[in-house]
């Protein structure tokens, strides 16, 4: 267990509707990530923050913003949300030897109707 | 760029058998390599890692992996499976970044089922 918490758990949303999601670290990490987890792609990296205010781009960033103004809370915000991004949300922090290792919360299923 | 080729997308293995779950990578540097597991609806799991040295890395629940340079392997293996072992598993490619930490991109998995 790696201290990280994902809020919401479960969200449907319409598309056009903003969406935000939350992950939580309790243990001071440097390093968050955001994924997304779609069958037959396995998990694809979104954004990522080396520390607060620093964050770039993933794979997959269109149509996501991200915002970390707290170490231990990396946000992501889906501005107009569409149903290419029905999905499933996983937050991740680096810990461990040289920080290379990844570490998963819970995940967040993002239904938009 | 780099990425990962997890040839099998579904395995069967019955209880008490062998399993080797096949994982290529390409990278143009040493890669650092990563297995993950994840049971239904549930987040990932690191069961081991690859960074330097010998080629040979244990992880949790009994699994170990051999890292292959030559053939740009990393194949995961348990030599007895147990029923709890039934998941889908990741194998990831670690891209360093310049200023620490990295990026990681993921096969596309290999799900697992296990026969009583």
């Amino acid at each position: 267990d790696a201290g990280i918490t994902q809020s919401p758990r479960h969200k449907v949303t319409e598309t056009g509707t903003p969406v935000t999601l939350r992950c939580h670290q309790t243990e001071n990490h440097r390093y968050m990530y955001w994924y997304r987890q779609d069958p037959g792609h396995g998990l694809r990296l979104i954004h990522y923050s080396y520390g607060v205010k620093d964050t770039d781009k993933g794979e997959v960033s269109d149509g996501y913003s991200v915002s970390r103004s707290k170490t231990e809370d990396f946000l992501l915000t889906l501005e107009s949300a569409t149903s290419s991004q029905t999905s499933v949300y996983f937050c991740a922090i680096a810990a461990g030897t040289g920080t290379y290792e990844q570490y998963f919360g819970p995940g967040t299923r993002l239904t938009v109707t | 760029a780099q990425s990962v080729t997890q040839p099998d997308i579904h395995i069967t293995v019955s209880e008490g058998a062998s399993l080797e779950l096949r994982c290529n990578y390409s990278y143009g540097a040493t890669p650092y390599l990563f297995w993950y597991v994840q049971s239904p609806g549930q987040g990932l799991q690191l069961l081991l890692k690859y960074f330097s040295g010998d080629t040979l890395v244990q992880g949790i629940k009994g699994f170990e992996a051999e890292f292959k340079r030559s053939q740009s392997s990393f194949n995961l293996r348990k030599p007895s499976v147990h029923w709890s072992d039934a998941a889908e598993y990741f194998c990831a490619v670690g891209l360093i970044l310049t200023g620490g930490g990295n990026k990681l991109t993921f096969g596309t998995g290999t799900q697992l089922k296990v026969e009583l």
